[in-house]
């Protein structure tokens, strides 16, 4: 099964700092989301990645995925607290079209 | 963006009852849907695919005889938690996509269970 390790698991940031979120793949990735989760509530969907060495931004969070489509990371510049919240990433493998979720990364910014 | 409508986001109910979530797809029609469970602090667990027309796919682990999911239209489906006990509480959220393979998946808003 796809296993999906996110690192880290929780971050505290001042506001206005930079910071990133890993997120890591047993497998060769079909798809790779981002969304981002107040808890409890739905998901906001960020980005969704395919091609090996992608990346795509939006407005101050850039997304990138690596060239073997294993690893993923997501980027936040200037953050806000806005931000804050759970951001996790999914997967589709090949040939299915299920999507699992990584571990989750708890971002809190502190002003 | 395509809708993904959930019902009801909150439920409290007596140990030993049953109850049922809807999802419904708005503007899309889905074949597959899929269903999750979030515990507190902890990530979405995909519990089963909802498949129109036939039976579930149930996840390692998921009792399906507990979890009863129906998927009769291509815009509904259900999950209904038989039984349920306190340890059945948790946040369900279902998603579909409208369309097959990759692309984003639309996301229910949410369902608060909690088994008093």
């Amino acid at each position: 099964s796809q296993e999906l390790e996110q690192s880290p698991q929780s971050l505290i940031v001042q506001e206005g700092k930079n910071l990133t979120i890993n997120c890591t793949s047993s497998k060769t990735l079909y798809g790779l989301y981002w969304y981002k989760q107040k808890y409890g509530e739905g998901l906001i969907f960020l980005m969704m990645l395919q091609k090996g060495g992608e990346e795509k931004s939006h407005e101050k969070i850039t997304a990138k995925l690596d060239e073997k489509k294993q690893q993923s990371s997501l980027h936040i510049t200037a953050s806000q607290p806005s931000h804050a919240g759970i951001y996790l990433c999914g997967a589709v493998p090949f040939g299915n079209e299920k999507l699992t979720f990584g571990t989750g990364t708890r971002l809190t910014i502190i002003p | 963006g395509a809708v993904v409508s959930q019902h009801p986001s909150r439920v409290i109910c007596k140990s030993g009852t049953s109850v049922k979530i809807e999802c419904r797809s708005l503007d899309f029609q889905a074949t597959t849907m899929f269903w999750y469970r979030q515990f507190p602090k902890q990530s979405l667990m995909l519990m089963a695919t909802s498949n129109e027309g036939s039976k579930a796919t149930y996840e390692q682990g998921v009792e399906k005889d507990k979890f009863l999911i129906n998927h009769a239209s291509l815009t509904l489906s259900t999950l209904t938690v038989t039984s349920a006990h306190p340890e059945d509480s948790s946040f369900y959220i279902c998603s579909a996509r409208p369309w097959t393979g990759v692309g984003e998946a639309f996301f229910g808003q949410g369902t608060r269970l909690t088994v008093v």
